[in-house]
Order: structure tokens, then C-alpha cells, then sequence
């Protein structure tokens, strides 16, 4: 199975800032990654499929890149609304696997 | 508008079965995939299985020997049954539309296994 692992765990932010996300697949998924956003209480939402497609309705301030092992997920000026927990997925071999989240908070 | 909406039993006893329905309105079952994701207390999120358009299926193989993932078209739903539990399997369960990426979730029903 492949093992997805993200970094950092957590993240402190200010608002207006930039951050980046960062997973890593254990073998080469090729571009088979999406994003989810989730906020307390809520179920997870899509934000990125396939690496770097942005999702109907979705910020431009949220983009994702990566190919083969290594993937990211950037913030650009960071809103309220963004403090959430982000999982990557992989859907390039069964079973799907997702990563253990990051978890971005306020400084 | 997709809607999707789990329900089923909040308490499982351990070996007995879990079983999940997702009623879906707005859009047809016959149509792309759905899936059953589970996340654990902890955050630990799980991808379960999925049945397609056609009604075949694809299982997570650490779940294969206990997981059936089955429909009915006439009512759009699909199913989840998880057989011989035990409290590992209390989590968050949650069904999802499959295009592209899972683009649409239902809200989540929390399942405690506990006798």
C-alpha cells in the first residue's frame, strides 16, 4: 500500500500569510493526488484533484503542484477560514490512501 | 443540487454487523462511483470501498473479508455493511460521490462499537 506522509503535523499562521503543505507518497503516484479540507464539525471538501486542479468554487489563493512522490499544497494569504485540518489523498493504486493531515492554526 | 445523507445505527455491538445507508438526491447512482470513507477518533481518515455505475466494486483489502458495498437504483441509495466489528471500528463514517476526486460528501454518522 502506498503510504502517504504529510508535513509539518501542524502549522501556526498569521492571517495574509503564505504557507506550504507537503506530501509525500512512498512510491510514485504520478499525478493521482487530490486535497480535502476539514473544518471542526464539517465533512471533508474537495480542493484539489489531480495534483493541481482547483476544484468549482474554490480560491485561487489555494494551489497544488507535485508529480510522482512529492506534492504540495499552497496557501496564499491565509483567511479565518482556512484554519482546518488538510488531508492528501492518493488514488493512484488500491486501496486509496490518505495522509495523517496537517493541521493549520493561528500564531 | 448532489445531496448525499448517511444514516444507520449510532451503537454497534462488537461482532455483530455495521450497516450504513447514503441516500443520494440530485443525481444518479447509475452514474460514476461512490465511495465509504471512515475517520477515526484521531483523525486517522480510511478509504473503505467504492461500487460504480454498473454496480461492481472495489474494496479496501484490510477490510475485504468483512466489507459488502451494495445498491438499489430504484430508491438511490447504496449500502455499507461491515461485518464482525469490534471497537476499532468505531469511527465517522461517510459516503461521497466519486468524479474525479470525491467531489461531494455526505454529512457523517458517528458509529461507536461498544457492547
Amino acid at each position: 500500500e502506498t503510504v502517504m506522509t504529510q508535513s509539518p503535523t501542524s502549522m501556526s499562521t498569521s492571517i495574509g500569510e503564505r504557507v506550504t503543505l507537503n506530501c509525500k507518497a512512498s512510491q510514485s503516484v504520478g499525478i493521482n493526488v487530490d486535497w480535502y479540507q476539514q473544518t471542526p464539525g464539517q465533512s471533508p471538501k474537495l480542493l484539489i484533484y489531480g495534483a493541481s486542479n482547483r476544484h468549482t468554487g474554490v480560491p485561487d489563493r489555494f494551489t497544488g503542484s507535485g508529480f510522482g512522490r512529492d506534492f504540495t499544497l499552497t496557501i496564499s494569504n491565509v483567511e479565518a477560514e482556512d484554519l482546518a485540518v488538510y488531508y492528501c489523498l492518493q488514488y493512484g493504486s488500491i486501496p486509496y490512501t490518505f495522509g495523517a493531515g496537517t493541521k493549520l492554526e493561528l500564531k | 443540487e448532489v445531496q448525499l445523507q448517511e444514516s444507520g445505527p449510532g451503537l454497534v455491538k462488537p461482532s455483530q454487523s455495521l450497516s450504513l445507508t447514503c441516500s443520494v438526491t440530485g443525481y444518479s447512482i447509475t452514474s460514476n462511483y461512490w465511495g465509504w470513507i471512515r475517520k477515526f477518533p484521531g483523525n486517522k481518515m480510511e478509504w473503505m470501498g467504492y461500487i460504480s455505475y454498473s454496480g461492481s466494486t472495489s474494496y479496501n483489502p484490510s477490510l475485504k473479508s468483512r466489507i459488502s458495498i451494495t445498491r438499489d437504483t430504484s430508491k438511490n441509495q447504496f449500502f455499507l455493511q461491515l461485518n464482525s466489528v469490534t471497537t476499532e471500528d468505531t469511527a465517522t463514517y461517510y459516503c461521497a460521490r466519486v468524479v474525479r476526486a470525491f467531489d461531494y460528501w455526505g454529512q457523517g454518522v458517528m458509529v461507536t462499537v461498544s457492547s
